[in-house]
């Protein structure tokens, strides 16, 4: 298993630029998230998933758009970046059965994103 | 509406030390869960531990423990014997159950000099 896996590692946009980052796993988890990690902050969810075809906002969800149309993949994109935008992006899964989101969250290794 | 707190933002101790994370939370569901998850330095996030609001007892891996009292909203974890390898950003999480909002910490950075 390789677990959750998120493309590209770095990324560097110009304001105004849009860009999708990919994010995939493996575990057959009903539930996917994404979380931005701000410098010296803890994380804060932008939009969820509890299975293919079904997302909600989170916390901080304007600036971005999400898709879930395989239990696999969720990408996340962002339209017209900002500086503001720049962050580490982090996604995560979770199996989603009995206690449904409280299970264990796995994370992939995040993205960095720069917005200049 | 729920909040977790991480009061302390950097600890530096010298390996073999002890050293306890605070953590002290709110929310006003009675059945949620917490959690523990480290950063080391190349980034990535690793769970440590998932307790639910009903099961207060405490518990021991290794050198890690942690201390849930529901009485003072606290899950406190302690690392014994401090090594280099601990050197990371430790977060705080909390989730209601049903819920699918984590709410995390800001984290504390703990160095272990050796």
């Amino acid at each position: 298993n390789a677990g959750v896996t998120q493309t590209p590692k770095f990324r560097i946009l110009k304001i105004g630029q849009s860009m999708t980052l990919q994010c995939a796993q493996d575990m057959n988890h009903n539930y996917m998230y994404w979380y931005r990690q701000d410098p010296g902050m803890g994380l804060k969810l932008i939009y969820y998933s509890v299975g293919a075809g079904i997302t909600d906002k989170g916390e901080v969800p304007n600036g971005y758009n999400v898709s879930r149309s395989t239990t696999e993949d969720f990408p996340l994109r962002l339209e017209l970046a900002a500086p503001s935008q720049t962050s580490v992006y982090f996604c995560a899964s979770s199996p989603g059965v009995g206690a449904g989101s409280t299970d264990t969250q796995y994370f992939g290794p995040g993205t960095r994103l720069t917005v200049l | 509406a729920q909040k977790v707190t991480q009061a302390q933002t950097e600890i530096s101790v010298v390996e073999k030390e002890d050293v306890t994370l605070d953590c002290v939370y709110e929310t006003r569901d009675t059945t949620y869960y917490l959690f523990w998850y480290k950063q080391p330095p190349s980034g990535e996030l690793v769970f440590l531990i998932r307790r639910n609001s009903f099961d207060e007892q405490n518990e021991i891996s290794g050198r890690y423990s942690w201390n849930f009292q529901k009485s003072t909203s606290s899950f406190n974890f302690t690392i014994t014997a401090s090594q280099v390898v601990d050197s990371a950003v430790y977060f705080c999480a909390l989730c209601n159950t049903g819920g699918f909002k984590t709410i995390f910490g800001a984290g504390t950075r703990l160095f272990v000099k050796a």
